[in-house]
């Protein structure tokens, strides 16, 4: 069975720019989170959709942005990059809603903000 | 909001020797979960614990936790280069309350 899909893997993108990132949960699953990883914040939970609905959201400013589609796939945007968006984004999908149990993370997409 | 804290942040050890890394929370743990994670991929579900006194062991690795004391601890006993990585615990009882991560401990295992 597949696992959780980002893409793309690695993106480098210049300041200023805006950025989507993707990602396809376990077919079945229907909540998808989205995680930021920095060295100096660990992991820090950006949004939670379940359904196409956002379930949940994290303290990060309007620039994060994201959405869940019917086949539960999601994408997350940022606009107007700064350097500080320089990070390993995860994203981890469920069967359950706003429950975490079986959680699965998908391998990330490191950007990189020059 | 819950906030957890791991300690040690790195660890060195010898090829065969044990470890434990602890997981302490600034609230009540409802669910406490632990994850590993290669440098730069995704996180690798380990092990859950819902109960006060609650031990999981899945081959060389066990994990306790103690409710009173907010606090869980994972025990690698004969460790093996294969183990090294970072371990995160998390914790949320879910619902409105998100899963929130310790910062991680970095363990190296020197053959």
């Amino acid at each position: 069975k597949a696992g959780v899909t980002q893409t793309p893997r690695y993106l480098i993108k210049t300041r200023g720019q805006q950025v989507t990132l993707s990602c396809s949960p376990i077919s079945g699953h229907r909540s998808v989170s989205w995680y930021q990883q920095t060295p100096g914040q660990g992991l820090q939970f950006l949004f939670e959709y379940f359904s196409e609905t956002q379930r949940n959201k994290g303290n990060f400013p309007g620039r994060f942005s994201g959405r869940q589609f019917s086949n539960s796939r999601s994408e997350m945007n940022v606009s107007t990059l700064e350097l500080g968006d320089s990070a390993l984004y995860l994203c981890a999908s469920s069967p359950f809603d706003r429950d975490h149990y079986g959680y699965t993370f998908g391998s990330g997409t490191r950007l990189t903000v020059v | 909001s819950q906030e957890l804290e791991q300690s040690p942040q790195s660890l060195i050890v010898q090829e065969g020797k044990n470890l434990t890394i602890n997981c302490t929370s600034s609230k009540t743990l409802y669910g406490l979960y632990w994850y590993k994670q290669k440098y730069g991929e995704g996180l690798i579900f380990l092990m859950m614990l819902q109960k006060g006194g609650e031990e999981k062991s899945h081959e060389k690795i066990t994990a306790k936790l103690d409710e009173k004391k907010q606090q869980s601890s994972l025990h690698i006993t004969a460790s093996q280069p294969s183990h090294a990585g970072i371990y995160l615990c998390g914790a949320g009882k879910g619902g409105s309350e998100k899963l929130v991560f310790g910062k991680g401990t970095k363990l190296t295992v020197n053959p």
